[in-house]
């Protein structure tokens, strides 16, 4: 399975941009690059998602290096309600089952 | 509505119990899964039913059975519980076996005395 590395943790204060990184050296052609971030005492819910160019969406946007091999999920001005544990994960063909690896424990301070 | 519901939220038992969690969705996706999140929060895939076929099977116990009627229905059967079994099982439904978002419902928190 292509797996997926990123910091257990992270701090942000409130209001400013957080960039949370996450590795993907092994990701084939044809797999997408998924976030997910889980609020306390919640299931997983999706963020954003894409395969070779930039994404943005209302909650976040998605950085993809040239080469695929990392991703960067950016929130603009990160708030209390962001602190969650955030999950890269790869989805296709190619990467399996796609495993949920730690995880980033994102702490916003007031 | 909820698109993805799994039920019951909480359940505590006995050892040597057997359970059973329900998980519907109302996406029209074609395919389900189990995850199981133990007290370290290692969110680990269990199983994974494309229209009702089983394609994922982990290193799971066969005490564990899961069984999908149709496939907006997945649900997960444990025999003979086990303090081990303890965790918040999360039910998720995508588009198709490699494509489209994850879906998860709220967990359903498992525990056994």
């Amino acid at each position: 399975d292509a797996k997926t590395t990123q910091p257990n943790s992270m701090e942000s204060n409130e209001e400013e941009p957080v960039h949370l990184p996450c590795n993907h050296s092994t990701i084939s052609g044809t797999d997408y690059i998924h976030w997910y971030r889980q609020l306390p005492s919640q299931g997983p819910e999706y963020v954003i998602h894409g395969l070779t160019s930039n994404v943005n969406n209302r909650m976040a946007s998605l950085a993809i290096a040239e080469d695929r091999k990392s991703s960067t999920l950016i929130l603009h001005r990160a708030t209390l309600r962001d602190a969650a544990v955030y999950y890269c994960i790869l989805r296709g063909t190619n990467a399996g089952k796609s495993t949920f690896g730690d995880g980033t424990t994102l702490t916003v301070k007031p | 509505d909820t698109a993805v519901s799994q039920t019951p939220k909480y359940l505590v038992t006995q050892m040597g119990n057997d359970k059973s969690i329900k998980c519907e969705q109302n996406l029209g996706h074609d395919t389900m899964y189990w995850y199981k999140q133990d007290s370290k929060k290692f969110l680990k895939i269990m199983f994974s039913y494309n229209n009702k076929e089983l394609i994922i099977n982990e290193t799971v116990p066969n005490r564990f059975s899961p069984k999908s009627p149709d496939k907006a229905h997945l649900n997960l059967h444990i025999n003979s519980l086990e303090l081990g079994d303890s965790a918040v099982y999360f039910c998720a439904s995508s588009r198709g076996q490699h494509t489209g978002e994850l879906f998860f419902g709220e967990g359903s928190r498992l525990t056994v005395l």
